[in-house]
């Protein structure tokens, strides 16, 4: 059974500062991993797509890697602004074509 | 154009009453999806519909749940009787046909439910 973590579960920085967050998954087997951002009583919005076959992409300041087989993602945020201040969900497409979330990670970023 | 619209946006009811939600997928996706996050976990699949034709419905929790989208277009989730553990955000995401495999899934702002 896939199961998906995110640490940390909250994080707090001051403005312009770099961080990364992390995701991790049990099973390799993954069509592709996303990166979400949900702001407060919002939907999700897709930041960042890596197919299995891919090692990272990019987006702006952010950056996403995929370690398929170590079963591990980042999502690199560089010049962190309050305006990135959101909930950070990462979610594996696994052969059933579900999306399975890991529990977030809750960014704020002060001025 | 409008994206995925759910409604309504919050829900108050009593336990054992029932409650029924709305989602309108984008124009043309075939594939609609609910998801749910209850307090403290994440977000997790219910079932997904392919037109008007259940998918798959392996993450609907009980048979208190009830999901249909007559005509392909918008679909509903009715909970009946709702329970407290039914408390959460449901979420509505459509997509075209593999677009879950290429990231275009789109979803709506979610519908709480708070069940007292």
């Amino acid at each position: 059974k896939q199961e998906v973590t995110q640490i940390p579960a909250a994080l707090s920085v001051p403005e312009g500062e770099n961080l990364v967050l992390n995701c991790s998954f049990t099973d390799s087997a993954i069509y592709n991993l996303q990166w979400f951002r949900q702001d407060p009583g919002k939907g999700l919005t897709s930041l960042l797509l890596i197919q299995s076959s891919q090692r990272e992409q990019t987006s702006g300041r952010l950056n996403a890697s995929l370690d398929k087989s170590s079963g591990r993602s980042t999502l690199y945020i560089a010049a962190s602004q309050p305006g990135d201040s959101a909930t950070y969900l990462c979610a594996v497409t696994g052969n059933t074509g579900k999306l399975i979330f890991g529990q977030g990670t809750t960014l704020q970023v002060k001025p | 154009e409008a994206g995925v619209t759910q409604f309504p946006s919050h829900s108050v009811i009593e336990k054992g009453q029932t409650v029924t939600l709305r989602c309108d997928p984008i124009s043309g996706h075939d594939n609609l999806y609910w998801y749910r996050r209850v307090m403290g976990k994440e977000i997790k699949f219910l079932l997904h519909f392919v037109k008007e034709s259940k998918q798959d419905e392996s993450g609907m929790p009980n048979n208190r749940f009830l999901a249909e989208r007559t005509g392909g277009t918008y679909s509903t989730l009715k909970v009946q009787p709702a329970e407290l553990e039914d408390s959460g955000v449901y979420f509505c995401a459509s997509s075209v046909s593999g677009g879950i495999l290429t990231g275009e899934l789109f979803f709506g702002e979610g519908s709480r439910l708070t069940v007292l």
